[in-house]
Parts: C-alpha cells; sequence; structure tokens
C-alpha cells in the first residue's frame, strides 16, 4: 500500500483567481503520477501522466509539475472558472501495475 | 466508441447473496480494472488485468472475483455479499501498462448490500 497525500482537502476559489494543491508521494520505487479530474455524478477523467522528474503538462488553463526526488506534484489552475469546480485526484504508480490514489482536493470556484 | 461500459448502474443485495459487476470497453485496451470509491478515502484498487487470460490482485480483493477472457470483458464478481462491500464500483481501462498511459473510467455502479 502506498501513502499518496494531498492537499488542501477542499478549496473555495473566487471566479478568475490562480490556484494550485499538492500531491505527494513516496519517491522510492516511482515508476508515473497519474492527475484525473473528477465531477460530481461523472466518472474521473484523466488530466495527465507524467514520469519524468521535472516534467511539466499543459492543458489549457491547468498544468502540472513533478518532483520524483523529493516525492511531490503541483496542479496549477491559472483564471478559475466555475467549470472547473471538480474534485482533483492524483495517483502514483508503483513497480506493480498498481495505482494509489489520494483522496483529492475538491475545488469549488465562486462566481 | 462507446468507451467504457458498466451495467448494472444501481445493486440492492441482501447479505449472502452473489452477483456480478459486468465492465466491457471497445477500445482495445490491453489493461483493465476494477476500484471501489467509500467516502473518506481515495480509490482503491481491487482487481486488474494486463491482458486476456491474466489476472492479479490490487489493494483491497477479499470477496471478489475477477477474469478475463476477452479483451474486452473484465466482469467483477460477489462471492457472498457483505455490508463492508455497500460501495460505488469504477471499473476503468488503459491502452497497456500505467506508466504512459490514462485510464478511462465507467460511469459507476452504486452497489447496496443489506
Amino acid at each position: 500500500i502506498l501513502n499518496v497525500e494531498q492537499s488542501p482537502q477542499s478549496l473555495h476559489v473566487q471566479e478568475g483567481d490562480s490556484t494550485n494543491f499538492t500531491c505527494s508521494f513516496p519517491s522510492s520505487n516511482f515508476y508515473a503520477l497519474h492527475w484525473y479530474r473528477w465531477e460530481t455524478a461523472k466518472s474521473p477523467e484523466a488530466l495527465f501522466v507524467m514520469t519524468l522528474n521535472g516534467d511539466e503538462k499543459k492543458k489549457g488553463r491547468i498544468s502540472a509539475t513533478l518532483n520524483t526526488k523529493e516525492g511531490y506534484s503541483y496542479l496549477y489552475i491559472k483564471g478559475s472558472q466555475p467549470e472547473d469546480s471538480a474534485t482533483y485526484l492524483c495517483a502514483s504508480k508503483t513497480g506493480a501495475n498498481n495505482l494509489f490514489f489520494g483522496t483529492g482536493t475538491r475545488l469549488t470556484v465562486i462566481p | 466508441n462507446a468507451g467504457v461500459t458498466q451495467t448494472p448502474k444501481f445493486q440492492v443485495l441482501k447479505t449472502g447473496q452473489s452477483m456480478t459487476l459486468q465492465c466491457a470497453q471497445d477500445m482495445n485496451h490491453e489493461y483493465m480494472s476494477w476500484y471501489r470509491q467509500d467516502p473518506g478515502m481515495g480509490l482503491r484498487l481491487i482487481h486488474y488485468s494486463v491482458g486476456a487470460g491474466i489476472t492479479d490482485q490490487g489493494e483491497v480483493p477479499n470477496g471478489y472475483n475477477v477474469s478475463r477472457s476477452t479483451t474486452e470483458d473484465f466482469p467483477l464478481r460477489l462471492l457472498s455479499a457483505a455490508p463492508s462491500q455497500t460501495s460505488v464500483y469504477f471499473c476503468a481501462s488503459s491502452y497497456r501498462g500505467l506508466s504512459d498511459n490514462e485510464q478511462f473510467f465507467g460511469p459507476g455502479t452504486r452497489l447496496t448490500v443489506l
């Protein structure tokens, strides 16, 4: 079992604000870090899969960075919009084909 | 493409009953997995498969069986349902392993065991 932690648990921001959250994972035997976006009453949807230390990925206003040596990843949302309201999940893969999820950061963007 | 489909969407069982949750994907994905989602906890892996004929246990396999006779289908069987198995179950698939490939999730099955 891998201990993947996300902070904060929940976050309220005003429309137009930029925000970021953290995912921490054990740095030993690291293979990949996944980010998913999960809207209420829907299924998780993939945002990024990251493998290399120093990797940075971007999709529209959302970007993520990865530090495998110290075991953390940041997810950034620039200019938050109400449609960004969702729970953001990260998950870490080790040598086996298992993916261990954090409990998520619930983002609410206030219009 | 229908993507990942799951049936049923909702199910109520009595303790001791058995049932099969169905999962299918039409994307020719090699990797398929089952998760359960419980309040206050992250998604937890029950079983996974890296290809037809190959299955393996995840983090919480007890009380569940799986098989993978075809690439498309990955059913999850509850052998003797218990109230602790009340949960939302998600099936997911990925092109190959999880080092490079995102997972696609099904719509979920909400199971209540009385």
